[in-house]
C-alpha cells in the first residue's frame, strides 16, 4: 500500500468553479501534511501546509482529518493560472527520517476559460 | 539570492555510460534529498543525506551512488546497473533545525535520456 494516495484526474473544470482534491494517507504517526503544486516540467513548490484546525490562504483552503488520515486542498474560484498538478505531501517526523516527504501521484487540473 | 542549482538541466547519455547530476545550495541546509520523477507518476526517492558525509538510501536506489563530501553539495551518479535511468531527477534540501513545518525546497531538476 503506498503512503500516500491521490486521485489523478484530471480535473478540468471552468474559471470561476470551486474543485476539490482529496488524499489519503497510510501511516497515523505522520505529523506534517502540505499541498505542493507543480507546473508543467518544473520542480515543485510549496502550496500551503495543512495544519489540524484546518487553515486558509485566499481562495485555498486545507483540510486535515487525521481520524480518517484524509487531507483534502479546496480551490475557489478558479482561474487560468491554477491549472497545473497538485502534490499531496507527507512528512516525516520520526527519528533518522526526519524532514523525509512521500509523495502522491499527483492530480492534474485544467482550468479552461 | 539562496537557493538550489542542478545541472545540466538536460543530459543525454549512451547505454552503459555513467553520468554524474550535480546538486548545489547556499541555504546552509542540513538534509539533501534526490528524487526521481516518471511521467504521471510520484516522486520516489533515491537517496538523502541528513549530514556531512552520511547518506542513507531511498525507496529506489538501486544503480545510483551519491556522495556528500561538503554540506553545499550532493551530487547524483546513475551508472549503468541502472535498467532504467530516462528521467527526471530532482534534488532538495532541508533544514531540519526549522521545525515540522519547515518547507523542502527543491532544485530545477535535470531531465536525463538515455539513447
Amino acid at each position: 500500500r503506498k503512503e500516500v494516495e491521490q486521485d489523478p484526474g484530471p480535473f478540468n473544470v471552468p474559471e470561476g468553479a470551486t474543485v476539490a482534491f482529496n488524499c489519503t494517507y497510510s501511516n497515523s504517526a505522520s505529523q506534517s501534511f502540505f499541498w505542493y503544486r507543480q507546473d508543467c516540467r518544473k520542480e515543485p513548490k510549496l502550496l500551503m501546509s495543512v495544519y489540524s484546525s484546518g487553515n486558509e490562504d485566499g481562495r485555498f483552503t486545507a483540510q486535515l482529518n487525521r481520524a480518517s488520515q484524509y487531507i483534502s486542498l479546496l480551490i475557489r474560484d478558479s482561474k487560468l493560472s491554477d491549472s497545473a498538478t497538485y502534490l499531496c505531501v507527507v512528512k516525516s517526523d520520526r527519528g533518522s527520517t526526519l524532514g523525509r516527504l512521500y509523495f502522491g501521484r499527483g492530480t492534474q487540473l485544467t482550468v479552461w476559460p | 539570492d539562496g537557493g538550489i542549482t542542478q545541472s545540466p538541466k538536460y543530459l543525454f547519455r549512451k547505454e552503459g555510460q555513467n553520468v554524474t547530476l550535480s546538486c548545489e545550495q547556499n541555504l546552509n541546509h542540513d538534509a539533501m534529498y534526490w528524487y526521481r520523477q516518471d511521467p504521471g507518476q510520484g516522486l520516489r526517492l533515491i537517496y538523502y543525506s541528513q549530514i556531512v558525509n552520511d547518506f542513507q538510501k531511498g525507496d529506489i536506489a538501486e544503480g545510483y551512488s551519491v556522495s556528500r563530501e561538503k554540506k553545499e553539495s550532493f551530487p547524483l551518479t546513475v551508472t549503468s546497473a541502472q535498467k532504467n535511468p530516462t528521467a527526471f531527477y530532482l534534488c532538495a534540501s532541508f533544514n531540519r533545525a526549522g521545525g515540522n513545518y519547515n518547507e523542502q525546497f527543491f532544485g530545477p531538476g535535470t531531465r536525463l535520456t538515455v539513447l
